[in-house]
């Protein structure tokens, strides 16, 4: 089983709409997850982190934890055609001593 | 702050060639880490540095190396280069404080290996 996962193919939302992208982990241990967003030819940057379960709101971006279930995921609240990029989903990961273990993205793309 | 940086941004070796690559982690963090990126395989752990030590590794043959000076500053260097390690290197800093660490990314270096 893979450290994480994100396994939805591209995401086309049209521009006003919510993008939604899911992404779960393996080690129950986890404490930290994090949501990059990485445009093309560019380095991840990074746009949220959250320890507790339930939700945390930053701006448009909501991240949702739910530890029981292993899962961890991002909503974009009125898309914009400038959050078309890709989404990494990346988790501490404490059997693996502590390193940021990444997911293989997920990509958004916001119709005008 | 400044943020983290990488240079040099691009590079072209041939095979067989050996290569390094520098890193500046941003002020007052300890911890660097480094990752390879290419489409097939997204990002992929190299290594990561603390206070001079390298701290984990990754699943990558010993071609792959790095270090960390006092300054925190680090390299990385790859020997006898593959076409296949032609990628989007990156390094990212952080405190290194455990398990609510924050890794921030530099820029990258693109390597083409001819």
């Amino acid at each position: 089983q893979k450290e994480v996962e994100q396994n939805s193919g591209p995401l086309s939302v049209p521009e006003g709409a919510i993008a939604s992208l899911n992404c779960t982990y393996s080690d129950r241990g986890s404490q930290s997850f994090f949501w990059y967003r990485q445009y093309s030819g560019k380095s991840p940057e990074l746009i949220m982190f959250i320890y507790s379960n339930g939700d945390k709101e930053d701006g448009r971006f909501t991240a949702q934890l739910n530890k029981a279930s292993q899962y961890v995921s991002l909503l974009i609240r009125d898309s914009q055609p400038s959050d078309s990029a890709t989404y990494l989903c990346a988790v501490i990961a404490p059997q693996g001593n502590n390193r940021l273990a990444f997911g293989k993205g997920n990509q958004v793309v916001v119709i005008p | 702050k400044a943020g983290v940086t990488q240079t040099p941004r691009y590079l072209i070796k041939t095979r067989g060639q050996q290569v390094t690559l520098s890193c500046s982690p941003i002020s007052g963090h300890r911890s660097v880490s480094w990752y390879q990126q290419t489409p097939g395989q997204g990002l992929q752990f190299l290594f990561e540095y603390f206070s001079e030590t390298q701290r984990n590794k990754g699943n990558f043959p010993g071609r792959f190396s790095g270090r960390q000076f006092s300054n925190s500053r680090s390299e990385m260097n790859v020997s006898t280069l593959e076409l296949g390690d032609s990628a989007l290197y990156l390094c990212a800093s952080s405190l290194g404080s455990g398990v609510k660490d924050t890794q921030y990314f530099g820029p990258g270096t693109r390597l083409t290996v001819l």
